[in-house]
This record gives structure tokens, sequence and C-alpha cells, in this order.
């Protein structure tokens, strides 16, 4: 089925590293999301990009969505302490019964950042 | 505005039993999603609900059911329980049907012993 793949699933860094996850889709995706979920949490909204292509930044974050729609990523310049959780990327696919989509997270990636 | 608010927090049931878990959106939005989250399987979409009626269905077995009412708080049933199903049960609410920007609840942390 369509699904949603998200990589490295773990990322241990030091801090003021960068750090990168990436996410793939199987099928060509309306729009992306983004979520951190911090431990012990849920899910936060961060952003969500529609355009082929696009590029968003909050502050030292940035944020791809693939020329194709099928790929996104998301990049922290210089992590800090705060920057620990949980990164989701998730996209709303299309199937079954319904002809609305329902948003697939990816399986997340967990940023651990020493000190 | 109050966020997405979630009861009970915390709950305790035997295998066999049955649950409901409730959830209120934030004011103004009508679409109420469902998600159950495991460290194996990650973050699962169960059902979505929009106007009082259920737009979209995860792959979960018909032991998971749901309903909204005309305020659009949802509930959330779960019959019969099994181990298995020992999760954080996650509500999120959004301005839009299908996907769009959610907000979501605390979660409510199910055990099934």
């Amino acid at each position: 089925g369509q699904q949603v793949m998200q990589i490295p699933q773990y990322q241990h860094v030091q801090e003021g590293e960068d750090f990168t996850t990436y996410c793939n889709s199987s099928t060509t995706l309306s729009n992306i999301q983004w979520y951190k979920q911090r431990p012990g949490g849920h899910p936060v909204f961060l952003i969500q990009l529609v355009k082929s292509g696009e590029v968003k930044k909050q502050k030292r974050l940035t944020f791809q969505f693939g020329e194709a729609k099928k790929n996104s990523s998301l990049h922290i310049t210089a992590t800090q302490t705060t920057d620990v959780g949980t990164y989701f990327c998730a996209g709303p696919i299309v199937g079954g019964s319904s002809n609305t989509g329902k948003l697939i997270f990816g399986q997340g990636t967990t940023l651990q950042v020493k000190p | 505005k109050a966020g997405v608010t979630q009861t009970p927090r915390y709950l305790i049931k035997t295998r066999g039993q049955q649950v409901t878990l409730s959830c209120s959106p934030i004011s103004g939005h009508r679409s109420v999603s469902w998600y159950q989250q495991t460290p194996g399987q990650g973050l699962q979409f169960l059902f979505e609900y929009f106007s009082e009626t259920q737009r979209n269905k995860g792959n979960f077995p018909g032991r998971f059911s749901g309903r909204q009412f005309s305020n659009s708080r949802s509930e959330m049933n779960v019959s019969t329980l099994e181990l298995g199903d020992s999760a954080l049960y996650l509500c999120a609410s959004s301005l839009v049907l299908a996907a769009g920007e959610q907000y979501f609840g605390p979660g409510t942390r199910l055990t099934v012993t």
C-alpha cells in the first residue's frame, strides 16, 4: 500500500552539529507536513509544504519539498538541546473507499543531542 | 483558544473489557481524527470525523469505532480489548477535512492487562 518512509530512525549528534531527516513517499503527495514530538509529549505541527521544490525556513530549521512531490527533508543547523525529540513527516494519502485524503505519518526520526 | 483536550489521560483495563475515550477539539474545528501511537508501529491513523460523519478510516478492526457529536466533540470506543491495544491514543482536530494541519491533544495512555 501507499507508504511514507522516513530515515534515519535515530540520530545522535553533538550540540552544534547539523541534523537532517528524510521522508519518501511511494506516491505523489499534494502536500507534506512536519511535526515534532518532545519526549512524553504529543506531536506539534511545524510546517506544511505544498509546492513542488518549495523551501521554507523557520530559524535554524529548513524544510524542502522535492520536485516530484514524493520526498521531503528537514535540516536543522547547529542543533541545540531544545531540538531533542522525534520529528515526523506526514502526507495525505487518497485511496480505498474514500476519495478524501487521510494523513499517513512516517515512522519518525528521534534526535538526541549531547550537550 | 483552548487546545485539544482528551479524557481520561490514563486508563488501565483488562482484556475483554471495552473502553471509551473522549476528545474535545479546538473551538471552531469540525474535523477530529484519532491516531494510535505505539513504539513498534508509530502513529497509525484510525479514523476521521467531520460534521458528525466518519469520512476516512484506517486499517483497524471493527472493534475500534467512533462518533462525533453536533458540537464536534468526539468519542472513540474499543470493544473486547486485547493486550496489543495498549497504546497512546491521540486525538487531533483540524479546521479542514482530510489531512489538514493537525492540532493534537495530550493523548490517553491505555494499558490493557
